[in-house]
């Protein structure tokens, strides 16, 4: 597609409540990135994919998030057993090299849990 | 590790008045250094970019010079616009990193007409 898609853009979650995050890339581009952003803060890096190798997952907070890419394009971000802290926008980039300078970021996922 | 501060917000401006966020950074190694722009409602957008020392980054008026004796990252512009309202972030990647992008807070900026 023209642009990182992300669905959906909203979602309320009860705690407790298990939550799927999608992410559909640029198509053919090799990177991807999960990253998360509290209000009022900057973005946090969580994970990173090339291709359906998901080669560094050291941001993920806690063993309740999981992050997969089974075919190399769409990306999703699973959060278990949501808490209140998880509330936060979840953003999706891709980028058709390797290193830093092709990011695209989609619009993001603002994830609530009430 | 590598971190990145930037001068809080609110900024509030008149429009055609000059703008500076200020930005500094931590890190070992080369780094290079962005400035994205998030408007209401929408992604993250990269503003400009630059690899290395001394290198200067411009888009769409805004500029950003490299210093590495100051570690600084600054954005300006020399008029600003209405349409230049949005959260600016100034972020840090390329280090110890590598492809990962460490950010900034976000400068909110409101320039009114």
């Amino acid at each position: 597609g023209a642009g990182v898609s992300q669905s959906p853009r909203y979602k309320v979650a009860k705690r407790g409540q298990d939550v799927a995050l999608r992410c559909d890339p640029i198509s053919g581009h090799v990177s991807l990135f999960w990253y998360q952003q509290a209000l009022g803060q900057g973005p946090e890096f969580l994970t990173y994919f090339q291709n359906e190798a998901q080669l560094d997952k050291s941001g993920l907070p806690s063993d309740r998030f999981f992050a997969e890419r089974p075919e190399g394009s769409v990306s999703t971000l699973k959060i278990q057993r949501t808490q209140q802290e998880d509330s936060a926008v979840y953003l999706c980039a891709s980028s058709s090299k390797t290193g830093l300078l092709g990011y695209t970021f989609g619009s993001g996922t603002r994830l609530t849990v009430v | 590790g590598d971190s990145v501060t930037q001068m809080e917000g609110p900024v509030t401006l008149s429009e055609e008045a000059f703008l500076t966020i200020n930005c500094t950074y931590t890190a070992t190694g080369y780094p290079s250094l962005f400035w994205y722009v998030q408007y209401p409602g929408e992604g993250l957008q990269l503003l400009l970019k630059a690899t290395k020392a001394d290198d200067k980054g411009s888009n769409k008026g805004f500029e950003a010079t490299y210093r590495k004796e100051t570690t600084s990252f600054h954005l300006e512009k020399g008029s600003v616009q209405v349409s230049d309202s949005a959260v600016y972030f100034c972020a840090l990647g390329g280090s110890n990193s590598g492809y990962a992008l460490n950010f900034g807070k976000g400068t909110s900026l409101l320039v009114t007409p």
